[in-house]
């Protein structure tokens, strides 16, 4: 059964870099498909982010593109999202997703001082 | 940027029918958008329901239901059940980018 979790630090500072990691079980990321980065702030909609494929091509959302970076280590059958600059608007649950199909549990992700 | 819009609430009997809608400020939505749709409970992660219009996968109980229906792309829900209580989105492929809908809650009353 594929699963993904995601981890990284609950708390960021503003205009420092969120990061965070999706470790994938039950599924080789070599196989195929396309891994991606969602987020939704509290009490709000989904936002796309940015989806990445095994070759390590990336497609982001325009509106972050300037600010985001998204990887794959296949090796350790994982990827990573950093997001620079953040500010208190970059507070949201972040989910990792493999192709939109199997869904990550989410991770909350706070941008303060 | 492309905006997606959905109905922000429904309301449905139980046993009943209910078809949410998902426009895109571009335009007709077609095929070639990928039309994916999700449910979301409080608390949980989104649940994939739909995915390239009308496939369901494998989890996705029968009475869920995708479709084009005037423009728009639709999820069609017939013999609601009360845990069909949830918000549901949906996602577009538009000029390179995905786009999720604004939502829509669903009550079963």
């Amino acid at each position: 059964q594929v699963q993904l979790q995601e981890s990284g630090p609950g708390l960021v500072r503003p205009s420092e870099t969120l990061s965070l990691t999706c470790a994938v079980s039950g599924f080789s990321i070599n196989s195929g498909y396309y891994w991606g980065w969602i987020r939704q702030p509290p009490g709000k909609g989904l936002e796309w982010i940015g989806s990445i494929y095994h070759s390590g091509k990336s497609y982001c959302n325009p509106s972050l593109k300037s600010r985001v970076t998204i990887s794959v280590d296949t090796s350790k059958n994982q990827f990573s999202l950093k997001l620079t600059s953040v500010t208190a608007a970059d507070t949201a649950v972040y989910y990792c997703a493999r192709s939109f199909d199997y869904w990550g549990q989410g991770t909350l992700v706070t941008v303060s001082s | 940027q492309t905006v997606v819009t959905q109905e922000p609430s429904l309301t449905v009997s139980p046993g009943g029918t209910v078809t949410l809608t998902c426009a895109s400020s571009t335009g007709v939505v077609t095929r070639d958008s990928y039309p994916n749709w999700f449910q979301q409970k409080p608390g949980q992660a989104p649940r994939a329901l739909i995915y390239s219009t009308n496939y369901r996968h494998s989890w996705t109980p029968v009475r869920f239901s995708g479709s084009l229906l005037g423009g728009r792309a639709a999820l069609t829900l017939s013999g609601v059940q009360p845990e069909d209580e949830a918000e549901y989105s949906c996602l577009l492929l538009s000029n390179g980018s995905y786009v999720f809908g604004t939502g829509t809650k669903v009550t079963v009353l």
